[in-house]
C-alpha cells in the first residue's frame, strides 16, 4: 500500500552535531510538510516543500519528487531540537495528509 | 495571527460520558481537520470539512464519533459515549484550499488531551 517512511526512528547526538533524516514515500505527491512536535507536543510547522529545497537557520530541506524522498538537515544542533520530526505528504490522488512514524531526536548537552 | 484555537486543553472523563472537543481555525482558511494522536497508532486523520462541507470522514471510528463544522470559524468533535480507549490527543488543522486540490500549507492547533476513565 500508500507509505511514507522515516529514517531513523530514533537519533540520539551530542549538542553541536549535524544530522540528516529522510523520508521517503511510494508514490507521487503534491504536498509535503515537516513538523516538529516539541516534548509539550505542540506540532510545529517547519517546511512546507513539495519540490526543490528550503532553508531557515540551522535547518534546511530538500525534496526530490521525482525520486520519492525528502531530507530534513539539522546543523549545529540544540537541546531545543529535541523531539519528534514527522514527515507528513498529499497524494496526487488525494488532498489530505499522511503522517510518516516520526523520527524521535534527542540532543545532549 | 492567532492560529487553530482548541478547546479544552485537557479533559477528563468517566466512562460513558459525552465530550466535545472545539476548534477555531484560522481565519480565512476554508479546510479543516480533525486528527486523533496515540502512541500505537500514530496520527491518524478523522475527518476534513472543505467549506464546511464533511468530505471524508472515513477515518472515524465509530458511530459513537461525530463532527460538524456550522460555520467556517468553528468545528466541534463529539464522542458519545465515551470508552477509554478513545484516550488520546486530538488535534485540529486547517488551510486554505488552492482550488480542487490541497496545495497549501497545513497549521496544526495545540491539541486536546483526552483521558477517559
Amino acid at each position: 500500500g500508500i507509505q511514507v517512511e522515516q529514517s531513523p526512528p530514533d537519533l540520539i547526538l551530542q549538542e553541536g552535531a549535524n544530522s540528516t533524516l529522510r523520508c521517503n514515500f511510494s508514490d507521487s505527491v503534491n504536498n509535503l510538510q515537516w513538523f516538529h512536535q516539541n516534548p509539550w507536543g505542540q506540532l510545529i510547522n517547519l517546511f512546507y516543500i513539495p519540490s526543490g529545497t528550503k532553508q531557515n537557520g540551522r535547518l534546511s530541506a530538500t525534496t526530490v519528487a521525482t525520486e520519492r524522498y525528502s531530507l530534513l538537515y539539522i546543523s549545529s544542533s540544540q537541546t531545543t531540537d529535541s523531539g519528534v520530526y514527522f514527515c507528513a505528504v498529499v497524494w496526487n490522488t488525494g488532498n489530505q495528509f499522511y503522517f510518516g512514524t516520526g523520527t524521535s531526536l534527542t540532543v545532549i548537552p | 495571527d492567532a492560529g487553530v484555537i482548541q478547546s479544552p486543553r485537557h479533559e477528563v472523563t468517566e466512562m460513558g460520558q459525552e465530550v466535545t472537543l472545539r476548534c477555531k481555525p484560522i481565519s480565512g482558511h476554508n479546510s479543516l481537520f480533525w486528527y486523533r494522536q496515540t502512541m500505537m497508532r500514530g496520527l491518524e486523520l478523522l475527518i476534513y470539512f472543505n467549506n464546511n462541507v464533511p468530505i471524508d470522514d472515513s477515518g472515524m471510528p465509530e458511530d459513537r464519533f461525530s463532527a460538524k463544522m456550522p460555520n467556517a470559524s468553528f468545528s466541534t468533535l463529539k464522542i458519545q459515549p465515551s470508552e477509554p480507549r478513545d484516550s488520546a490527543v486530538y488535534f485540529c488543522a486547517s488551510q486554505k484550499l488552492a482550488g480542487v486540490s490541497s496545495y497549501n500549507e497545513q497549521f496544526f492547533g495545540p491539541g486536546t488531551r483526552l483521558t477517559v476513565l
